[in-house]
Parts: C-alpha cells; structure tokens; sequence
C-alpha cells in the first residue's frame, strides 16, 4: 500500500540554526501523488503547512520549503533558521491522484527547538 | 469562525463498553473525515463522508466500530464493546468539496479515548 516514511522520533535544534526533516514516499497508483507538511503545534489541531501538487516544484510557507523530486520519491522539509515558536509535530503526508482528501500521514517527527 | 469542534476531549471507559465520539465539522464544509492516532500506528485513515453520504470506510475495523454523518453539521463515531487496544486519540477533519480539491484538511484538536 501507499505509505510515507520520515525522520522518526524528535529532532532538537538551537534557534536560528537549520533544519531538515525527511520524507520519502511510496505510492502505487499510476501517476503522482500530491504531497503536503501538516503541523501540530502545542494545543492546537492539526493544520496545513505547505503543499506541492506537482512533481519537481518547490512549496513555501513560515520560512519552511519542501521540493517534490519524483525520481527519489521524497518531498523533504527544510528551514534555514528555526524559531523557538517552530517547536511542534511535522507531518508528511499523500493524496493519490483521484482520491480526494483522503491522506496518507508519515508517524510525524517532533521539533524541539533550544533557545 | 470555530473551527472543526470535537466532543468529548476525553473519554475513559471500561473494557467492554460503548463510546461515542462527536465531531461538528467547519459550517460549508461537505466532508468529513475520521482518523485514529496512536503511537505505534501513527495516524490512520478511518472514514470519510462527502455531503453526508459514507465514500470510503476501509479503514475501519470490520467489527464493533461505525460511523455515521445524520446531517451537515455533525458526525459519530462509535465503538461498540471497546477493548484497551481502541485506546487511541480520534482525529475528525473536514474540508471543502469543490472542484478545487486542494486536499486541506481542517483538524479538530482530538477525542483522546481510554479504555481500562
């Protein structure tokens, strides 16, 4: 089945410094899927970051990037200087093509970032 | 504008008995969508609904659980004889059914269930 694999556990990084948390996808229909970074940041529901529909462009939002590259099948998030309000619950995530809003989640990878 | 409204935040119960679980989706949004989320599974794709008709429920366990959508402005979750492994938190999520299909979920913040 169609599944999403990214950084596991938690990534500590001091403010102002870089980030990256990788994301690689694995899909089985035919065509591309679209891709997406949810966030959880403390005490409220899950929401959008960015999203990229098509393969080989790049999504932007809050200072975060993420480019979908079809030929390594990964959509990683990137920073270039983290905010201690960065601090959350990052998730990558899928739609099939045709499927709708049903969305494939990775298990999620937790920012702790240190002032 | 409330955002996607999730009932209760917390539910303990006992092995063997029933839960049920609200969500009260963004008014305008046709679609809802259940997920579960644990530690080990992550989070898992229940069901969802599109202007209150059930699309795509393979994601639910075969037996004791159900979902039901009765009108626009809320759905249920129910699970029937619940054992310690259903302990889980319960993520409701509704988006837009336009021809835009941008594939935005709006979460609410969770029903955290507890079965002893």
């Amino acid at each position: 089945g169609d599944s999403v694999t990214q950084t596991e556990g938690q990534v500590t990084v001091s403010e102002s410094k870089s980030l990256i948390i990788n994301c690689t996808y694995s899909a089985t229909s035919i065509g591309y899927p679209n891709l997406f970074w949810y966030v959880r940041y403390p005490g409220e529901g899950l929401q959008l970051l960015l999203k990229v529909i098509t393969a080989g462009q790049k999504g932007s939002s809050r200072g975060f990037e993420a480019t979908y590259n079809k030929e390594a099948t990964s959509f990683h998030l990137q920073k270039a200087s983290v905010q201690e309000s960065d601090s959350a619950v990052y998730y990558c995530a899928l739609r099939l093509s045709g499927s709708f809003n049903k969305l494939t989640f990775g298990a999620g990878t937790r920012l702790a970032v240190c002032p | 504008n409330a955002g996607v409204i999730q009932t209760p935040r917390h539910k303990v119960t006992g092995k063997g008995q029933e839960a049920t679980l609200w969500c009260e989706p963004i008014s305008g949004h046709s679609a809802v969508f259940w997920y579960r989320q644990t530690i080990v599974q992550g989070l898992e794709f229940l069901t969802y609904f599109r202007n209150q008709a059930p699309i795509d429920d393979s994601g639910m366990p075969k037996e004791r659980f159900s979902a039901q959508m009765p009108n626009q402005s809320h759905s249920t979750l129910k699970i029937q004889s619940t054992q310690p492994q259903d302990s889980a938190v319960y993520l409701c999520a509704s988006s837009l059914d336009s021809g835009l299909n941008t594939g935005q979920l709006y979460f609410g913040e969770g029903s955290k269930l507890t079965v002893l």
